[in-house]
């Protein structure tokens, strides 16, 4: 079955530490989002990329860097720049800009800094 | 400046009833307004599209509305069940923004048998 696999479900992070998130697709979608949301609030766009090996800045780059070498990959690196990294990280993709089809979602990773 | 607001209470509701809920929004001129249901846990769903130039959309037991002068969209469930239980996040998308969706809050539903 087509879909997006993101990996871990759960992670924790130490302070100053770097992490990368994972986030996979096999549905030949052109495009991939990263989205952050917190308990009480929307989902806040943190980066996207369009086509390989081009990517954009969302409302909330700071703190974050993503790399887009392949078309089914899309990984997220939270660094030590970012402040409050604990939250929950949601990666999806789409057809083309998703506006007929909607954007396809992954269950997610929880990241937790302890 | 921007606003998408969704109730931030929860809905409850009694089964087999109409669920309606309300994604209101100012200072944004969407060219479309996505609906997705999101459980606890897991990643948003996405469930219907309308377009500004559609003033109504339905599928199956979900109907949604459109009006460009209220700034609104009214999500309905008819006949609802327990199992629609889960929040509802209402998107807007603009040229302005490259079309991709900025997300509301989201609406809890609870679906009392």
């Amino acid at each position: 079955d087509g879909g997006i696999t993101q990996s871990p479900k759960y992670l924790f992070r130490k302070e100053g530490q770097n992490v990368t998130l994972s986030c996979e697709q096999n549905l030949n979608h052109d495009a991939m989002y990263w989205y952050r949301q917190d308990p009480g609030q929307g989902l806040r766009l943190i980066y996207y990329s369009q086509i390989v090996n081009d990517f954009q800045k969302g409302d909330i780059a700071e703190g974050y860097s993503v790399s887009r070498e392949k078309k089914e990959s899309f990984p997220l690196t939270v660094t030590s720049a970012q402040k409050n990294p604990t939250a929950f990280y949601l990666c999806a993709s789409s057809i083309g800009s998703g506006t007929d089809y909607g954007y396809t979602f992954g269950s997610g990773t929880r990241l937790t800094v302890v | 400046s921007q606003k998408i607001e969704q109730n931030s209470e929860a809905l409850n509701i009694q089964e087999g009833k109409t669920a309606t809920l309300t994604c209101n929004y100012t200072n944004y001129s969407p060219a479309y307004l996505q609906w997705y249901r999101q459980d606890p846990g897991r990643g948003p769903v996405f469930l219907l599209l309308i377009r500004e130039n559609e003033k109504e959309k339905r599928k199956e037991r979900l109907k949604v509305t459109f009006d460009t002068t209220l700034k609104q969209s009214l999500f309905h469930i008819t006949a609802s069940q327990p199992a629609d239980s889960a929040t509802y996040l209402c998107a807007l998308l603009t040229s302005g923004g490259s079309y991709i969706p900025t997300f509301g809050r989201g609406t809890s539903l609870i679906v009392h048998p």
